[in-house]
């Protein structure tokens, strides 16, 4: 039974590029959940997704983030034009429903030259 | 608004002692509670969830207790060894409809030396 995947686990790009991370739910779960984590800081609510749906985006950028779940395939968090202050792990979550435990993956950490 | 704030910032004891780690919260308002452990380089795994109407869990060498008058919630480690050398969060889960993020503290980041 396997957890959240996410895939790249490491992320270089140089500024200007694109950056996309992908997210595999467990099993059964529907609902997505993206976190920021800035070097010895705790993590930060990006946004929750469920299938088709984002349902909220309060702490994404709002310019040059966008994240999409569709109904086939992994969850996608895409980051256009990348800067050095995107530099982070990226954290994805799953849970089968809102307010149930949240499972996370082992994140992507991204690396802007 | 909800802050979560934890001390002490890092903390290092000899293998062996019992401690306990510290998570505050400043809005009593709380659907649940969450300890999470994170090793370097990996993701977070969750060791114990308290729900709003309970007072403590217990999960093998650890008890995480809930005081959400006083809006504080401790983790306590018996017995540590210096696999348990790792950094510790705690996640709140705010009782609003409308708000679906866990809002989290900095964490502990706990050695034991062995």
């Amino acid at each position: 039974n396997a957890g959240v995947m996410q895939n790249p686990r490491h992320l270089v790009r140089r500024r200007g590029q694109e950056a996309r991370l992908r997210c595999s739910p467990m099993k059964g779960h529907s609902h997505v959940y993206w976190y920021r984590q800035l070097p010895e800081e705790g993590l930060k609510f990006m946004v929750y997704l469920q299938k088709e749906n984002i349902i909220d985006e309060s702490g994404m950028p709002k310019e040059r983030f966008s994240a999409e779940f569709p109904k086939e395939g992994p969850s996608i968090l895409r980051i256009q034009q990348v800067v050095r202050g995107d530099s982070a792990a990226y954290f994805c979550a799953s849970s089968r429903q809102h307010n149930q435990p949240q499972h996370f993956g082992d994140g992507t950490r991204l690396s802007i030259l | 608004k909800q802050e979560v704030t934890q001390i002490p910032a890092a903390l290092s004891v000899p293998e062996g002692e019992n401690l306990v780690l510290n998570c505050s919260f400043t809005d009593s308002a709380i659907y649940n509670l969450q300890w999470f452990r994170q090793d370097p380089g990996k993701g977070l795994t969750s060791l114990l969830l308290i729900q709003s109407s309970q007072r403590e869990q217990t999960s093998g060498r650890l008890n995480a207790s809930l005081d959400k008058s006083s809006g504080r919630s401790t983790l306590y480690i018996a017995a540590s060894q210096p696999g348990d050398s790792a950094t510790y969060l705690c996640a709140v889960d705010p009782l609003m409809d409308s708000n679906y993020q866990l809002i989290w503290g900095a964490g502990t980041k706990l050695i034991i030396k062995p």
